[in-house]
């Protein structure tokens, strides 16, 4: 079956603490990204990766990092969590034509405390 | 990055058609026309996208004005299960940014579905 996978679905942490969601995908896709999804805001992109080892900021980079090693897996990493990243995020991935598909996962609510 | 434009909800009686309008009135001739839903606590789901001609799928169906500046989502016999935010998306090449090809997402329309 088809999937993005994401880990974990709910988290809550403290200001300061470094975490990773992670968010792989079983279909071989080269276009991953990571959104947030805020009331009001809809969701906005955070960074995305066209290929292994090549990553990119989107709207919202601030605070976040990712990293693109296997093609497979695209963590998000908050090396200092604030506040202001408490959160609903996903993880998407599609082929690069902009006519195919995106995949999404099932989202990490984050809560920083 | 181009721009639409969805009644931010919508009503709809079960076994009923449902259409969801979308203006998209500065689209470039590259991009793409996307539907997307997100049912409650779940990711976003793709429904079914187009470029010039009219589209249908086991979902819906994608009607796209001649001159491409607004579509029309079709649910030909709502059910329970299709209440969600239905968020109508173009996604382009990127050419500006980078080439990313990112989906731009609005704040779509909640369709709620009346049994």
């Amino acid at each position: 079956e088809a999937q993005v996978t994401q880990n974990p679905r709910y988290l809550i942490t403290v200001t300061g603490k470094k975490l990773t969601v992670t968010c792989s995908q079983n279909m071989n896709h080269e276009y991953m990204s990571w959104y947030r999804q805020d009331p009001g805001l809809g969701l906005r992109q955070i960074y995305y990766s066209m290929n292994v080892e090549v990553t990119d900021k989107g709207d919202v980079p601030e605070g976040y990092k990712v990293s693109r090693k296997e093609k497979r897996n695209f963590p998000l990493i908050l090396e200092s969590p604030s506040p202001n990243q408490t959160s609903l995020y996903f993880c998407a991935s599609s082929g690069l034509g902009v006519n195919t598909e995106a995949f999404f996962g099932q989202g990490t609510r984050l809560t920083v405390v | 990055d181009a721009k639409t434009t969805q009644p931010n909800s919508m009503e709809s009686n079960e076994e009923e058609p449902v259409h969801l309008p979308c203006n998209h009135s500065t689209i470039s001739g590259t991009d793409y026309i996307h539907w997307y839903r997100q049912l409650p606590s779940q990711g976003p789901e793709y429904v079914i996208h187009g470029l010039t001609s009219n589209v249908n799928n086991r979902m819906a169906s994608l009607a796209i004005a001649e001159d491409r500046k607004s579509s029309t989502l079709i649910l030909h016999r709502a059910t329970l299960r299709d209440a969600a935010v239905y968020y109508c998306i173009l996604r382009g090449l990127g050419f500006e940014a980078g080439n990313n090809r990112k989906l731009i997402w609005g704040l779509g329309t909640s369709l709620a579905v009346n049994p």
